[in-house]
């Protein structure tokens, strides 16, 4: 299947600061690429939807000015946690996608964040 | 609304028993359903898909699932398990809502036991 590129695995950071994470499809053109957030032992959350030179649509109670996503390119999309707290210490996938009907997602290996 | 459940949190199983994971789902048109497996500090790995065709649907390791329409379910199924199996499953539908974003099932936990 394709391959989707998640950097870093883990991140420590100190509260107040701001992270970013990158997502990279590496051998297909992704039209859109989602961030999702998972608290342990449970599912995932859609925090947002972005498409390639466009802003991103977020899902309804994530804040867009903590959470801002770039999505410059077809291959790359970046999420950066913005004055990191405690609270936001979470593990963050994201996945890329084409348009194409019926066709699935690919998932990046998640990236550990922990706001001390 | 679109959704997908999976009524059970976690299934325990022997190794070389069959293994089922239940996944029913709720979606307007036709679904694109989909079983993805996450190990521990992991992204998720996709399994297979139903799109249109054989309801029964085989995919990667062994598994497979069977699409019944009138039950909206879409269970996973393997015939024996193996220790190496246990790790969370999800059931997903994809939707277009204007562009397709995917909807997650809560989660599975599969334990299988030597």
């Amino acid at each position: 299947g394709a391959v989707v590129s998640q950097h870093p695995s883990w991140v420590i950071c100190k509260s107040g600061t701001s992270v970013k994470i990158e997502c990279r499809s590496l051998d297909f053109q992704a039209t859109t690429m989602f961030w999702y957030r998972q608290f342990p032992k449970q599912s995932l959350m859609l925090m947002a939807t972005s498409n390639e030179g466009s802003k991103a649509t977020y899902e309804q109670g994530v804040e867009k000015d903590k959470f801002l996503i770039n999505h410059a390119s077809l291959t790359l999309s970046t999420l950066t946690v913005t004055s990191a707290h405690p609270e936001d210490s979470s593990f963050y996938i994201c996945s890329a996608g084409t348009d194409r009907e019926g066709t699935e997602a690919f998932f990046g290996q998640g990236t550990r964040l922990t706001v001390v | 609304a679109q959704s997908v459940a999976q009524p059970e949190d976690q299934v325990n199983v022997a190794e070389g028993n069959p293994l089922t994971v239940k996944c029913t789902y709720s979606v307007s048109g036709n679904p694109y359903l989909f079983w993805y497996v996450q190990y521990p500090n992991r992204g998720l790995q996709f399994l297979l898909k139903y799109i249109t065709g054989d309801n029964l649907v085989k995919g990667s390791y062994g598994f497979e699932a069977e699409f019944n329409k009138s039950q909206t379910s879409f269970h996973l199924k393997k015939p024996s398990a193996l220790v190496s199996d246990s790790a969370l499953y999800f059931c997903a539908v994809r939707v277009n809502t204007g562009g397709f974003k995917t909807i997650f099932g809560a989660g599975t936990r599969l334990f299988v036991k030597a």
